[in-house]
């Protein structure tokens, strides 16, 4: 079993859809990070958090360690969002970054 | 800045030629990192520096090496291409404000797509 995974796999929206990307995890961690990689291929961070839940424009991620679980939302969705979102842990006993497989969305016009 | 830089962005070898992927930040960060992406497959660190003279292991190190002479540059080499090492290649840095390579934001380069034939 990976220690991390991601679902769906893959997502096609309609543009205006509210999305909803999980992630979790089987083991301890002291941080958890959501990325974006584009369709090109470059990655770009959008959030490290290691409790509650943060915000940063259209796009919402929330943790509950208790239950080992993410998800990263995104509201009001375009198709410009669509990419290949990743879920990466940071183990915590001094481990490095462990990563999901992503989730491939594509939000339709 | 120009941030995380990569060089090449495409290479072909065969099998057995050595080469060195290059990889260069602007942003005086601490950590640096390697990661290989194949298909289905999540990022997978190579190898990683917490500074300039330190290096250590990653998940999948074999074949590779590495080496921190300045802050700035993260050189990988490959040593004997294999077929195996075909993918794409991905360096990372991260400012270590909070103390470790994996607690604070990473900052990607584009990403090296390598074919071994």
């Amino acid at each position: 079993k990976n220690e991390v995974e991601q679902s769906p796999q893959n997502l096609t929206a309609q543009e205006g859809e509210f999305i909803t990307i999980n992630c979790s995890y089987s083991v301890g961690i002291s941080a958890l990070h959501w990325l974006q990689q584009h369709p090109g291929g470059g990655i770009v961070s959008l959030f490290m958090l290691s409790s509650g839940k943060k915000k940063h424009g259209r796009l919402i991620a929330t943790i509950n360690i208790q239950e080992k679980h993410s998800s990263l939302h995104i509201t009001a969705s375009h198709p410009r969002d669509s990419a290949v979102y990743i879920c990466a842990v940071r183990s915590g006993s001094q481990g490095n970054l462990i990563f999901g497989k992503g989730t491939k969305l594509s939000v339709k016009p | 800045n120009a941030g995380v830089t990569q060089t090449p962005k495409f290479q072909v070898l065969k099998t057995g030629q050595s080469m060195t992927l290059q990889c260069a930040q602007d942003m005086n960060h601490e950590y640096m990192s390697w990661y290989r992406q194949d298909p289905g497959m999540g990022l997978r660190l190579i190898h990683y520096s917490v500074g300039a003279g330190i290096t250590d292991q990653g998940e999948v190190p074999n074949g590779y090496n590495v080496s921190r002479s300045t802050t700035e540059d993260f050189p990988l080499r490959l040593l004997s291409a294999a077929p195996s090492q075909t993918s794409v290649y991905f360096c990372a840095s991260s400012p270590g404000t909070s103390g470790s390579a994996w607690t604070d934001t990473q900052y990607f380069g584009p990403g090296t797509r390598l074919t071994v034939l």
